[in-house]
């Protein structure tokens, strides 16, 4: 079964600094998606942004990138020159199934502090 | 923008009552979702829908059905709630075979069980 798992609970960072937000994966498909969204204190969950397995670059959408580690199963979120507004539990997911038959299998979360 | 929209906000039940959550989505996308959030579970999912008519099984089913009456709205629907049941809800749709290949969620609905 497809597993996503991610090992740290909170983060706390100084505003300003980058910081590497850690989930390994479990798949048995050739070709996969990667998936981080945040959930701010409002409870709202956005999605950030996506990494095609099949892709060589890593991801990057304004101050989000992603580390891709294909062989070692790892899809790190790295936010650089973070901001207090960044302060929000942050979700890794990977797409099981194909087409429309597809849902989302995600970590239970890793939540991160921005102090000023 | 993709929009998903739920309701109700806030809602406050009685053990036995029973319960609709209704979800609106102006996305035109396939596939529905309805999740349950509760600390140190993070988001689990409850049932989902291909499309208008169909819905399926998710991880947690027992206790909730489902109903998508049109692309746009599905339903989860508590029978006979009980004070387990007191979470908070969000919705999602999402459109796997375009380029979104993403889901976009609803503001999540707060459910209480007396």
């Amino acid at each position: 079964a497809q597993k996503v798992t991610q090992t740290q609970t909170s983060i706390s960072v100084m505003e300003k600094t980058t910081v590497t937000m850690d989930c390994v994966y479990e798949t048995q498909d050739s070709s996969y998606f990667l998936f981080w969204y945040k959930q701010t204190a409002s409870g709202e969950i956005v999605f950030l942004i996506r990494q095609d397995s099949y892709k060589k670059e890593n991801a990057t959408v304004g101050h989000y990138s992603l580390n891709f580690q294909k062989p070692k199963s790892s899809i790190g979120l790295i936010i650089t020159a973070t901001q207090i507004e960044d302060s929000a539990v942050y979700f890794c997911a990977m797409r099981e199934g194909v087409g429309d038959n597809s849902k989302l299998i995600w970590g239970l979360g890793t939540s991160l502090v921005v102090n000023p | 923008e993709a929009a998903v929209t739920q309701s109700p906000r806030n809602k406050v039940a009685v053990t036995g009552g029973k319960v609709t959550l209704s979800c609106n989505q102006t996305n035109n996308h396939n596939n529905m979702y309805w999740y349950r959030q509760d600390t140190g579970h993070g988001l689990r999912l409850i049932h989902y829908s291909y499309g208008a008519g169909s819905t399926e099984k998710g991880d947690i089913p027992d206790g909730y059905k489902a109903s998508r009456p049109s692309q746009e709205n599905f339903s989860l629907i508590l029978e006979l709630a009980t004070p387990s049941q007191t979470s908070v809800y969000f919705c999602a749709s999402g459109d796997w075979t375009t380029s979104q290949n993403t889901l976009y969620f609803g503001a999540g609905t707060r459910l209480s069980v007396l």
